[in-house]
């Protein structure tokens, strides 16, 4: 079975904080991404990556970074951390290739992080 | 980018089919219809996906209007395990993998 993990499933942070958030999965897959998700707004992607040292900026990247220094990890970066950033934030992880429109992605638990 | 639009919410009573419908009328032609769902407290999980055909699989069918401007996810015989919020997305097929995840339909399932 494919895994996908992340650091913490919750983590409370004070405004101005760095924050790291990190996945990991174990299926050597290519593509990795960070969605954060909002009552109301559904799920909504931050960046994601292709490859290591690779990154592409989503939907909604501002405020955010991300690394990949290894195939498997990806890490989400707050670089000061604000109220607004309040929200559950999920990685996934998927095949690549010619047919990879149609693999799935394979989602992590999340992590609820809260910013006071 | 082609968009989708679901109710935003569903009712079905235990151990009876579901079909949970999604329009995307501006579907391009090369766009794959994706089905995902999740439970409470956890992430989302990949349910089905499909191209032009209709597709069946241990968790679900999939029916394709033949136009493809709209689709239906069919839980066969649902149970109290099937509640969840239930996404339909639609991803290009050439050098994207992309979802754009929207709002889905959240099904209650009643004992």
């Amino acid at each position: 079975d494919v895994k996908v993990t992340q650091s913490s499933r919750y983590l409370v942070k004070r405004t101005g904080e760095k924050v790291f958030l990190e996945c990991v999965q174990d299926m050597d897959h290519e593509n990795m991404f960070w969605y954060r998700q909002d009552p109301g707004l559904g799920l909504r992607l931050i960046y994601f990556s292709y490859d290591v040292k690779m990154k592409e900026k989503g939907d909604i990247p501002e405020g955010y970074s991300v690394s990949r220094e290894k195939k498997e990890r990806f890490s989400l970066i707050l670089e000061s951390a604000s109220t607004n950033q309040t929200s559950m934030y999920l990685c996934a992880s998927s095949l690549a290739g010619l047919a990879a429109p149609s693999y799935e992605q394979y989602f992590g638990p999340g992590t609820r992080l809260t910013v006071t | 980018d082609a968009k989708t639009t679901q109710p935003n919410s569903m009712e079905s009573n235990e151990e009876e089919p579901v079909h949970l419908p999604c329009n995307h009328s501006t579907i391009s032609g090369t766009d794959y219809i994706h089905w995902y769902r999740q439970l409470p407290s956890q992430g989302p999980e990949y349910v089905i996906h499909g191209l032009t055909s209709n597709v069946n699989n241990r968790m679900a069918s999939l029916a394709i209007a033949e136009d493809r401007k709209s689709s239906t996810l069919i839980l066969h015989r649902a149970t109290l395990r099937d509640a969840a919020v239930y996404y339909c997305i639609l991803s290009k097929s050439f050098g994207n993998e992309k979802l754009t995840f929207g709002t889905g339909t959240r099904l209650t399932i009643i004992p």
